[in-house]
């Protein structure tokens, strides 16, 4: 298996709303991340997981918070978000202890709405 | 300067000619060098990795790195229609330490292959 899945594909909330992205992995990767990507801009990073504890946090506002309960699964728990954090939002996961030379693995990303 | 710096473009050649895309990057630390193509509205695809000087070739891609020059380089030979696509340019900034480090994007090339 060789992919990054998330759900769901495409999500449309209320600013009053909680929601939850997911994504699932089962490649043995040790690092996964949290990108957000707005249109014709280069992915953003917000959060990093290594070895299931959160290593980084790219001054993220509180209204979104990750979990990692295991090795495989990386959550995004969302709440209260603003019309401005629309955007797609993408998972990725890469291998650790390769001397940084592997890429990520990237999901096919979810499609947020905030309305 | 910014860390990873590519031309937005776009960049438009002829179907059957040969697209090249430049990036150059401000850390000499930086170790491994990735390309990613992105179809708008989906996520991120790695196509092509290089992490030594030279070229490295895979079908009608060759990355060509320059660390002397910090420079990395995406060739597209016999482009197609089907390359359209934004190229994002990746810089991994120090080799890994078993922590998650952070691929540093660019902002993207936007390439278009005219028929």
């Amino acid at each position: 298996d060789t992919e990054v899945t998330q759900t769901p594909k495409h999500l449309v909330m209320g600013m009053t709303n909680k929601k939850s992205l997911k994504c699932e992995q089962h490649m043995g990767h040790r690092a996964m991340y949290w990108y957000k990507q707005k249109a014709k801009k280069p992915p953003e990073l917000m959060f990093v997981y290594s070895y299931e504890k959160l290593s980084i946090n790219e001054s993220v506002p509180s209204r979104f918070s990750p979990e990692c309960p295991n090795s495989s699964l990386l959550n995004l728990h969302l709440h209260a978000l603003q019309p401005e954090d629309s955007a797609l939002y993408l998972c990725a996961s890469r291998t650790l202890g390769l001397t940084g030379r592997s890429g990520y693995t990237f999901g096919s990303g979810t499609r947020l709405t905030v309305v | 300067q910014k860390e990873v710096e590519q031309n937005s473009g776009p960049l438009s050649v002829p179907e059957g000619a040969i697209a090249s895309l430049n990036c150059t990057y401000s850390d000499r630390g930086s170790q491994s060098f990735f390309w990613y193509r992105q179809y708008s509205g989906k996520s991120p695809e790695l196509i092509m990795f290089i992490y030594s000087n030279g070229d490295k070739e895979d079908g009608r891609f060759t990355a060509q790195l320059n660390k002397a020059s910090q420079y990395v380089s995406l060739l597209i030979r016999d482009s197609q229609p089907s390359d359209s696509a934004t190229y994002l340019c990746a810089v991994n900034p120090r080799p890994g330490t078993g922590t998650a480090s952070k691929l540093t994007f660019g902002t993207g090339t936007r390439l278009q292959v005219t028929l």
